[in-house]
């Protein structure tokens, strides 16, 4: 069985302070792993994807993440925060050939300015 | 490149009422596709799947149903609403190739009252 943690349900930061979201990830097989982003009331938007290429994954908006299978983790960073990035990120994990998916309990961020 | 669609973007409906809501995909053949659902501060619980037209597995036992009559169209309904079906309700689809991307669509508000 598959299963995705994410370790903060709320993160606070500062406009221009780097952002990290953590993500910690149960998997026997493989996986990929994804990071998706929700605005309110939007659907999700993919942020980035792991495939079992480079472990560091670069994304769009500035964001990347870092695939590190000692650890079993996937977290999501970006060096400076925009008003902008205020909003749920999910981290999701996909093993099975039917392509079900996993999902984290999701971060929600709160940039202040 | 491909889009995906939903509608109505937002639905007011009494309990006991019928339900219908629409997915279709473009600039694709022969995707999967998904309904997800997402409660008020919960993550996205997956309601059906489908790999091709009439194909339709239930993830989730519930007054719910999925159908597929075209290749792009994947519809969410119910005969009678409870209060409960009340959530955020988002379509996806993706290719076939195992661990393969989902794309989300911008999803239906639903309040049943």
């Amino acid at each position: 069985a598959q299963s995705v943690t994410q370790l903060d349900s709320h993160v606070s930061v500062s406009e221009g302070t780097p952002v990290l979201l953590r993500c910690n990830y149960s998997s026997s097989y493989s996986p990929s792993l994804f990071w998706y982003v929700q605005h309110p009331n939007k659907g999700l938007q993919l942020l980035l994807k792991y495939t079992s290429a480079a472990t560091l994954v670069k994304g769009i908006n500035g964001f990347e993440a870092e695939f590190k299978k000692s650890e079993t983790s996937f977290h999501l960073t970006k060096p400076s925060a925009h008003m902008s990035d205020a909003a749920e990120y999910f981290c999701v994990v996909n093993i099975a050939a039917g392509n079900k998916l996993t999902f984290g309990g999701g971060t929600r961020v709160l940039v202040k300015p | 490149s491909q889009t995906i669609h939903q509608w109505p973007a937002t639905l007011v409906q009494p309990v006991g009422s019928p339900l219908s809501l629409e997915c279709t995909v473009e600039g694709t053949s022969n995707p999967n596709l998904y309904w997800y659902r997402q409660a008020a501060g919960r993550g996205l619980q997956l309601l059906f799947y489908s790999v091709g037209i009439g194909q339709i597995s239930s993830e989730v036992p519930q007054n719910l149903s999925a159908s597929r009559p075209q290749d792009r169209q994947f519809i969410l309904s119910s005969k009678k609403l409870l209060l409960s079906d009340s959530g955020f309700y988002l379509c996806a689809w993706s290719k076939k190739t195992p661990k393969e991307t989902q794309y989300f669509g911008p999803g239906t508000r639903l309040l049943v009252l």
